[in-house]
């Protein structure tokens, strides 16, 4: 089974731009979550989707945006870009609603970097 | 509020020694609690997870601890090899979480030849 598939995996950007960001889950996962990690931070929930629903979101301000398609892939779109922001974004998927339905596998990640 | 605390920030071990990393969490309502494993450049992998109904849990050289009723738990990776040297994260997640993970802030690993 080939795993999740986030892209691009690298992305330069200047402060006040948008980016949207892509991830492919496991195939058969309906549950797509995204983090932010940062050296200072550490790694941060931002939202998960569950069948196009947002399920969960933490704590981020409304620039930070997610969808989810029909086919689970997942989108993620950060607005009016901040030096802040610079991450690694991850996305992660999960089976849910099975015996170990809630472990995630998590992707490769998008290192953002604003300038 | 950081609700999953993790120490040490940094570990130094030998080839074949014994690395010990704990994590401490708040919140009750956790009942899943995975450890992942990260190295430059890559996603988390997961390492192993345990489950609050056992005290400990075993894969290969890595072990679970699990202390209820201290809300803590450890890794143990024995027999250390340079190849574990990444960084490790704790994490505590569930059901009644809605299925986030809160990680701990990690520790970078490093085993010396």
């Amino acid at each position: 089974k080939a795993g999740v598939t986030q892209t691009p995996r690298y992305l330069i950007k200047t402060r006040g731009q948008q980016v949207t960001l892509s991830c492919s889950p496991i195939s058969g996962h309906r549950s797509v979550s995204w983090y932010q990690q940062t050296p200072g931070q550490g790694l941060q929930f931002l939202f998960e989707y569950f069948s196009e629903t947002q399920r969960n979101k933490g704590n981020f301000p409304g620039r930070f945006s997610g969808r989810q398609f029909s086919n689970s892939r997942s989108e993620m779109n950060v607005s009016t870009l901040e030096l802040g922001d610079s991450a690694l974004y991850l996305c992660a998927s999960s089976l849910l609603f099975s015996e170990s339905g809630e472990t995630q596998y998590f992707g490769p990640g998008t290192r953002l970097l604003v300038l | 509020q950081q609700q999953v605390k993790q120490s040490p920030q940094s570990l130094i071990v030998q080839k074949g020694g014994i690395s010990i990393i704990n994590c401490a969490y708040e919140n009750t309502a956790f009942d899943y609690f995975p450890w992942y494993q990260q190295f430059p450049g890559k996603g988390p992998a997961l390492l192993i997870a345990i489950r609050p109904d056992v005290s400990e849990k075993k894969e290969g050289r890595f072990t679970i601890s699990f202390n209820k009723s201290a809300k803590q738990f450890s890794l143990h990776i024995m027999d250390s090899q340079p190849g574990d040297s990444a960084t490790y994260f704790c994490a505590a997640g569930g059901e009644a979480a809605g299925n986030k993970l809160t990680f701990g802030g990690g520790t970078r690993v490093l085993v010396k030849p």
